[in-house]
């Protein structure tokens, strides 16, 4: 399988724990974004990084999160403190030329 | 008010009916034009992209932006009951991070 894969599919914690994702992007893909999405909504920017670096941080992302990509390969998401309204799907995408985005099936997580 | 509107429906049809969905938008700036199909707690699926005004055909869908409405809609021929899914439109500036900015996405229902 080639497509973006996301791990785990779905996180459920206890509130005041942290999480971390874990995002595997098409080989050979450079750019690598998050998002947030929540029931009924689409889809919200939250960082992108083009190889190893990140270049551009949504105001959404708190300092709460932080996300990596070392060595330009795979990128982690972590929330530190979670909180209720932190439960989302967050879905990563990857893609070549930076047009066309291809998502991965999320990581759902739930924050009780 | 949102950059990127779209109703959220539900849309029922019935099978073999043609689907009209429709986003406006007010950032000019926006270049290029995506259309994502969700199945429920799913990753959003690429569908169409386009760049410039006019229409784009693959098989069943039809992508049509109109720039100078600030308009953009996906048409969907010969419905099917596997076309059931929220369908979401997305944009992007030219060049910048390439992030996209989404619709809240359309529940589309295709009944026998």
């Amino acid at each position: 399988d080639t497509g973006v894969s996301q791990n785990p599919r779905h996180k459920i914690t206890k509130r005041g724990q942290n999480v971390t994702f874990r995002c595997d992007p098409i080989s050979e893909h450079n750019r690598l974004y998050w998002y947030r999405q929540t029931l009924g909504q689409g889809p919200e920017f939250l960082t992108y990084f083009q190889n190893e670096a990140q270049l551009e941080k949504s105001r959404l992302l708190s300092d709460r999160f932080s996300a990596e990509r070392p060595k330009g390969s795979f990128s982690t998401l972590e929330i530190q403190r979670t909180e209720q309204g932190d439960s989302a799907m967050y879905l990563c995408a990857s893609t070549e030329t930076g047009d066309e985005q291809y998502f991965g099936p999320g990581t759902r997580l739930t924050v009780t | 008010q949102k950059e990127v509107e779209q109703d959220p429906g539900p849309l029922s049809v019935p099978e073999g009916a043609i689907v009209s969905l429709n986003c406006t938008y007010s950032n000019s700036a926006f270049q290029y034009f995506m259309w994502y199909r969700q199945y429920s707690r799913k990753g959003p699926e690429l569908l169409m992209y386009t760049y410039s005004s006019g229409n784009k055909e693959d098989g069943r869908f039809t992508a049509q932006v109109d720039k100078s409405s600030k308009y953009i809609s996906l048409f969907i021929r010969d419905s099917q009951p596997s076309d059931s899914a929220t369908y979401l439109c997305a944009m992007k500036l030219t060049g910048g991070g390439n992030k996209l900015t989404f619709g809240t996405g359309t529940q589309l229902k295709v009944e026998l």
